[in-house]
């Protein structure tokens, strides 16, 4: 059963520690997704990427997170330096585009991954 | 720009009466729109999309192009129905898919 894996599940930090989390996409799949959750906003696009490049990551603040994808089985979301406000859940999710063979718009989510910065 | 607006936050009902989680869309082109739906204790999952036209566990979804609505409707809610539902946009290449701000959906007995 093939699934998208994040790590870590939980995460407490203190304000200022950089933050590290990671995602592997299920296998076959060229897109990928990050998403922050949370009460007030819901799911948030923060940046995805076709086929390892970034296509758009306008919703992430530039001046302390970023996302990579170094190989196709691994894209990962750092924030540094963490801050309260960026307590949160990040979802990572993985679909295939149209031109792949895959249903556009048909993600298939982690678990993700609970952040608290205190 | 591109906008999912989903105005009810809560919706509460008692089992076996009608529901309808409203969903509204802002995009310049043709959408694929998108239900999501996430259980306690389990991970977002894709419900229905419009493009399909399909029934799923009773829920049905009508675009509206003109309107750009896209409301979710089951005519007698369960109780397993409770959950996150979250409303979803996709360009059309499927390539950027982004969500409304969800409705949690509580079935009372």
């Amino acid at each position: 059963d093939a699934r998208v894996t994040q790590t870590p599940r939980h995460k407490v930090t203190e304000m200022g520690q950089e933050v590290t989390m990671r995602c592997q996409p299920i296998l076959g799949h060229n897109t990928v997704f990050w998403y922050r959750q949370t009460m007030m906003q819901g799911l948030e696009l923060l940046a995805y990427f076709r086929n390892r490049a970034p296509l758009d990551d306008s919703g992430m603040p530039k001046d302390r997170f970023s996302a990579e994808m170094p190989d196709a089985t691994l894209a990962t979301l750092k924030i540094q330096p963490s801050e309260p406000r960026d307590s949160a859940v990040y979802f990572c999710a993985s679909g295939s585009s149209l031109l792949a063979g895959g249903t556009p718009g048909e993600l298939f989510f982690g678990e993700g991954s609970r952040l608290t910065v205190l | 720009a591109q906008r999912v607006t989903q105005p009810e936050k809560l919706l509460s009902v008692f089992k076996g009466a009608p529901v309808e989680l409203k969903c509204n869309y802002s995009y310049s082109g043709s959408p694929e729109l998108f239900w999501y739906v996430q259980y306690s204790r389990q991970r977002l999952q894709l419900l229905l999309r419009h493009i399909s036209r399909e029934s799923i566990k009773g829920f049905t979804a009508d675009l509206n192009k003109g309107e750009t609505s896209f409301h979710l409707k089951k005519p007698f809610a369960q109780e397993e129905d409770s959950a996150m539902y979250y409303c979803a946009l996709s360009d059309a290449g499927g390539f950027k898919t982004i969500f409304g701000a969800g409705t949690r959906l509580f079935v009372k007995a």
